[in-house]
Formats: C-alpha cells, structure tokens, sequence
C-alpha cells in the first residue's frame, strides 16, 4: 500500500530564510505527487504536482518541488520565506495509474518569525 | 460562484439533531469526496463519488450518510452523531480520467461542532 510521510509535524523559519518541507512516499512504482497549501479556516489548495516528465516541478507562490525517484522523496522548497507562507502543507501521493484517492502526509505546519 | 462551494462554513448541533452538510462543484468535475480533518489527525477520506456512483467507503459509522443526486452537488446527512465527530469537513471534486492524474479541488470546509 502506498503512504506518505513528512517529516516534522512543525518546522519554523525566519523571514527570507530558506524554506524545505520533507516528503516521502512509499510505492512499488512512481507515484503522482502532489503539495497542497491550507491557510487557517480554508480548504487545501494546489501548490504544485509532479505527473511525468521534468522532476523539478514550480508551483505557485514561489514554491518548487524535485522528485527523486532513487530516494523516494518530493521535498518543497522555497528560497525565501515570506510572512503570508505560515500554513499547515500536506504532500499526498497517487498511485500510477488508476483512480486510486489521493493519500495525504499529516501535514506540516510552518512558522515565519519576523 | 466558482470552484467548490460548501455550506454551512459552520455548524453546531445535538447529538440528537439530524443536519446536513452540502457542496457544490462548479468545475465541471466528475468525481466527489468527503474528507474530515480532525486535530493531530492526517485526512481521512470518507466518501467517494465517481459519475454520480458511491466508488468508495472507508468504513465511515452509518451516522454519516452520503447523497449525490448529480454530478455537481454533493450532502452529508449527519443524524444522531457523537462529540468525536466535531471536525473540519472537506468536500473536494476531481476530474477523473483513465489514467486517474486529477488533482483535487477543495471547498473550504465546513466545521461541525457536536455538543
């Protein structure tokens, strides 16, 4: 069966520094690999997902991700952090192929301090 | 309205009141799911809808009761439910093909208080 772990159930940083948020799936064959975004009081939000080709993947807000596939990981950066990135972020996998549901990490809160 | 819209954005109720919850996808999507999101908790995924069908139901108590009439709206009819059922409720919509690459679109949630 598939899962999805992250690292750190909270991770802080200060402003403008270097932002990595830990994810690792476990899968007998490459998996799509999703990051979502929830502000407080929101639903989650698509940051950024890797599908096929280029493993180094943008998203939105100036986010990236790179899979790896020798490591099983899909860890998300951003070189900057910004106040207005404090949320929870869950990384969540999906089987190839097939409508399996997504399977989501427990979630990562981030902290910015001024 | 676009995107996923849920309703109500909160809700309190008795252990012995019956109250839904509704959503509604305005994305053309053909696939539905409820997750609930509790504290220290991963997602959990609930119900998933897939052309109108129930495809999946990861053992939720029978006190959750799904309804899809179509492909946009989705309720969770909720009677009879205990303080351990106060969360966050999740609706999402995919746009499932044969290779199953959609991403999820999430409504902002619904938060249910059982007293």
């Amino acid at each position: 069966a598939q899962s999805v772990t992250q690292l750190g159930s909270h991770v802080s940083v200060s402003e403008g520094a270097l932002v990595l948020l830990r994810c690792n799936y476990s899968s007998s064959v490459p998996p799509y690999l999703f990051w979502y975004v929830q502000y407080p009081n929101q639903g989650l939000q698509l940051l950024l997902k890797y599908t096929t080709g280029a493993t180094l993947v943008k998203g939105i807000n100036g986010f990236e991700a790179e899979f790896k596939k020798s490591e099983t990981s899909f860890h998300l950066t951003k070189p900057s952090a910004h106040m207005s990135d404090a949320a929870e972020y869950f990384c969540a996998v999906r089987l190839f192929p097939g409508n399996t549901p997504l399977v989501f990490g427990k979630g990562t809160r981030l902290s910015v301090i001024a | 309205e676009t995107g996923v819209t849920q309703t109500p954005r909160h809700l309190v109720m008795g252990m012995t009141n019956k109250k839904s919850l509704k959503c509604e996808q305005h994305l053309g999507h053909n696939a539905m799911y409820w997750y609930k999101q509790s504290a220290k908790k991963p997602l959990e995924l609930m119900f998933v809808y897939s052309l109108e069908e129930r495809v999946e139901n990861n053992s939720v108590p029978s006190r959750f009761s799904p309804e899809c009439p179509n492909s946009s709206h989705l309720f969770l009819h909720l009677h009879t439910l205990q303080p351990e059922d106060s969360a966050l409720y999740l609706c999402a919509s995919s746009q499932e093909a044969a290779v199953g690459r959609g991403e999820l679109f999430f409504g902002e949630g619904s938060r249910l208080t059982v007293l």
